[in-house]
């Protein structure tokens, strides 16, 4: 199958700090991306849409001025938590579209101290 | 929107039983029901999906059903084994098919009991 990478893996800020994560899709061109975040024993909520060349599309009660999103080619696309809290840590999943399913990244873990 | 409910949250079967995880969901233009597998601290893997054009679809000891009608879908896992023992999530797309964004439900813990 398509392989969706992400990176960093893992990561520790400081609370205030800005944190960015890439998401690669490595072997196709994804036109759209997603963004998810799952807290420890939850399922994935979706956060946004990231789609190529044009403006994310947020979920209900995301903020998109602390979360932003990058879709600036077909292959990368990337969130940046902006001034993080303790209260954003978490797992946060990328996933690529394929012709006929979704592609996961490895997910990167995010600890705000 | 989209909202899909999961049933049971844990479920605990002996190794060779069967295991069977229930879905629901609310918006009848769903059309791409995906299941996927995880382990602790890993990406989802796909473990099998079914479109709303077929009602039931196999793969090995693996298979779905859909009830359009009802608005419910359900994975079945035979002859279990002790590394299907992982979280379990049901998905569905409101639009825009196996491309488009997934609504999960909350999760299915399964242990598989040697």
């Amino acid at each position: 199958g398509a392989v969706v990478s992400q990176h960093p893996s893992r990561v520790i800020c400081k609370s205030g700090t800005s944190v960015k994560i890439e998401c690669r899709s490595l072997d196709f061109q994804a036109t759209t991306m997603f963004w998810y975040r799952q807290f420890p024993k939850q399922s994935l909520m979706l956060m946004a849409t990231s789609n190529e060349g044009s403006k994310a599309t947020y979920e209900q009660g995301v903020e998109k001025d602390k979360f932003l999103i990058n879709h600036a080619s077909l292959t990368l696309s990337t969130l940046t938590v902006t001034s993080a809290h303790p209260e954003d840590s978490s797992f946060y999943i990328c996933s690529a579209s394929g012709a006929n399913e979704q592609f996961f990244g490895p997910g990167t873990r995010l600890t705000v101290l | 929107g989209e909202n899909v409910e999961q049933h049971p949250s844990t479920l605990s079967v002996q190794e060779g039983d069967s295991a069977v995880i229930k879905c629901t969901y609310s918006d009848s233009a769903s059309n791409y029901f995906p299941w996927y597998k995880q382990e602790l601290g890993k990406r989802p893997q796909l473990i099998i999906d079914i479109r709303s054009n077929v009602g039931e679809k196999k793969d090995q000891r693996i298979a779905v059903t859909l009830n359009k009608t009802a608005k419910h879908f359900s994975l079945h896992i035979t002859e279990t084994q002790p590394e299907d023992s992982a979280v379990y999530f049901c998905a569905a797309t409101p639009y825009g098919g196996s491309q488009g964004n997934l609504i999960f439900g909350k999760g299915t813990k399964l242990s598989v009991k040697p």
